[in-house]
């Protein structure tokens, strides 16, 4: 099993359209959870980063956390052109064996049509 | 501008040679951190170091190394040894080991 496994995609939406992105993490100890964009042939931006269960919400984003089921996702609402990249789900063991070891998923790439 | 910056963009490296790598950051953080990305797949890391003159192997240190002199440096060499050294490279750096990583924009290093 994965550490870090995101939905596979590509997925693509219309513009508009929520988009859902979904990743799962294997170790129970991880503390901090970040999605970061990622255009091609660019480095990743920090898009969200959340530490506690529940939802934070940042402009067209919301970052959703599940300790207990292992699971965060991150919604785009209002999806634009603009917002087709791939995009990285990363958790942090900080407090583990690893400390401030990020682990990333191997990416989801979302298109947003027109 | 505060931020991180990587050099070169691009590198060739030639069979038996060993190259090195720029990562600077001007943020005053004390972490930083080596991936290495390959074609359609996530980031793995490489070297980090927690604080100056420290650093720890990361899941593919094999064939590359480190150092650690100042706050806001931390080169990585490509040696020999690294048989597929082909891939983009991205430095990170953070506040703290538990804090949100920054990244700097890349090097791709190509082989001849």
């Amino acid at each position: 099993q994965k550490e870090v496994e995101q939905n596979s995609g590509p997925l693509s939406v219309p513009e508009g359209a929520i988009a859902s992105l979904n990743c799962t993490y294997s170790d129970r100890v991880s503390q901090s959870f970040f999605w970061y964009r990622q255009y091609s042939g660019k480095s990743p931006e920090l898009i969200m980063s959340i530490y506690s269960n529940g939802d934070k919400e940042d402009g067209r984003f919301t970052a959703q956390l599940n300790k207990a089921s292992q699971y965060v996702s991150l919604l785009i609402r209002d999806s634009q052109p603009s917002d087709s990249a791939t995009y990285l789900c990363a958790v942090n063991n900080a407090g583990g064996t690893s400390y401030g070891k990020l682990t990333f998923g191997q990416g989801t790439i979302l298109t947003v049509h027109p | 501008d505060g931020g991180i910056t990587q050099s070169p963009k691009y590198l060739f490296r030639k069979e038996g040679q060993n190259v090195t790598l720029s990562c600077e950051q001007n943020l005053n953080h004390d972490a930083m951190y080596w991936y290495r990305q390959d074609p359609g797949q996530g980031l793995r890391l490489i070297y980090y170091s927690q604080i100056v003159n420290d650093f720890q192997k990361g899941d593919i240190a094999e064939g590359y190394s480190v150092s650690r002199e100042k706050k806001e440096s931390f080169p990585l060499t490509v040696t020999s040894a690294q048989k597929n050294p082909t891939a983009f490279y991205l430095c990170a750096s953070s506040v703290t080991p538990r804090e949100t990583q920054y990244f700097g924009p890349g090097t791709r290093l190509l082989v001849l």
